[in-house]
């Protein structure tokens, strides 16, 4: 059974740092690793996927990398704003082509400090 | 370009009762999953409809149960809500199409409140 595993929990930096947040997965036979953004009360807003053949995606000031033998996945912030504070869940899909259904983290709830 | 649409946005109900929640996928989608967020914890896995029928199912019991329809709409059925039952759930659509999965996108969710 997947499990995943996102630390830290919680995390409040002041704006501007650039910051990590670590995602790690049991089970290395993942199809694709997905990162998503939630605000409070508010769905899922996805951020990067990235597929079991590849080793990163970037979009704008986001950064995720995937290491499957080692069963672990970062998502990089860069230039942090307030605008990004909420909570960041990553998600491993299984197999069937991918289209088992996600396991997410419990996420990382960020708080940017103005 | 519609995403995924969810109904009702909030819903509180009474133990014992059922309910029923909809969600249409987005546009070019023709998969649709359903989870159970509790608060302060990560989506749950429910099951997942593919050809309007459950293609896959998570640890959840038999009061749980769906439909897909030909337009790809799908709904989601509690039977006998328990108060545990109280949760955001989130729909979440994606093409299989051609046998890959390209992610998902997710509703803004249901939030179901068991009085």
């Amino acid at each position: 059974k997947q499990e995943v595993t996102q630390i830290p929990a919680a995390l409040s930096v002041p704006e501007g740092e650039n910051l990590v947040l670590n995602c790690s997965f049991t089970d290395s036979a993942i199809y694709n690793l997905q990162w998503f953004r939630q605000d409070p009360g508010k769905g899922l807003t996805s951020l990067l996927l990235i597929q079991s053949s590849q080793r990163e995606q970037t979009s704008g000031r986001l950064n995720a990398s995937l290491d499957k033998s080692s069963g672990r996945s970062t998502l990089y912030i860069a230039a942090s704003q307030p605008g990004d504070s909420a909570t960041y869940l990553c998600a491993a899909g299984g197999g069937g082509g991918g289209a088992d259904g996600l396991t997410f983290g419990k996420g990382t709830h960020l708080i940017i400090q103005p | 370009d519609a995403g995924v649409t969810q109904s009702p946005t909030h819903l509180i109900k009474t133990r014992g009762q059922q309910v029923t929640l909809r969600c249409s996928p987005k546009s070019g989608h023709d998969t649709v999953s359903w989870y159970q967020q509790a608060l302060g914890q990560g989506p749950q896995f429910i099951f997942q409809y593919y050809e309007e029928e459950e293609r896959q199912r998570g640890n959840f019991p038999d009061r749980f149960s769906g439909h897909q329809f030909p337009n790809y709409s799908s709904e989601l059925n509690v039977n006998a809500l328990l108060l545990g039952d109280s949760a955001l759930y989130l729909c979440a659509s994606s093409f299989l199409g051609t046998g890959a999965n390209y992610g998902y996108t997710f509703g803004s969710g249901t939030r179901l409140t068991v009085v």
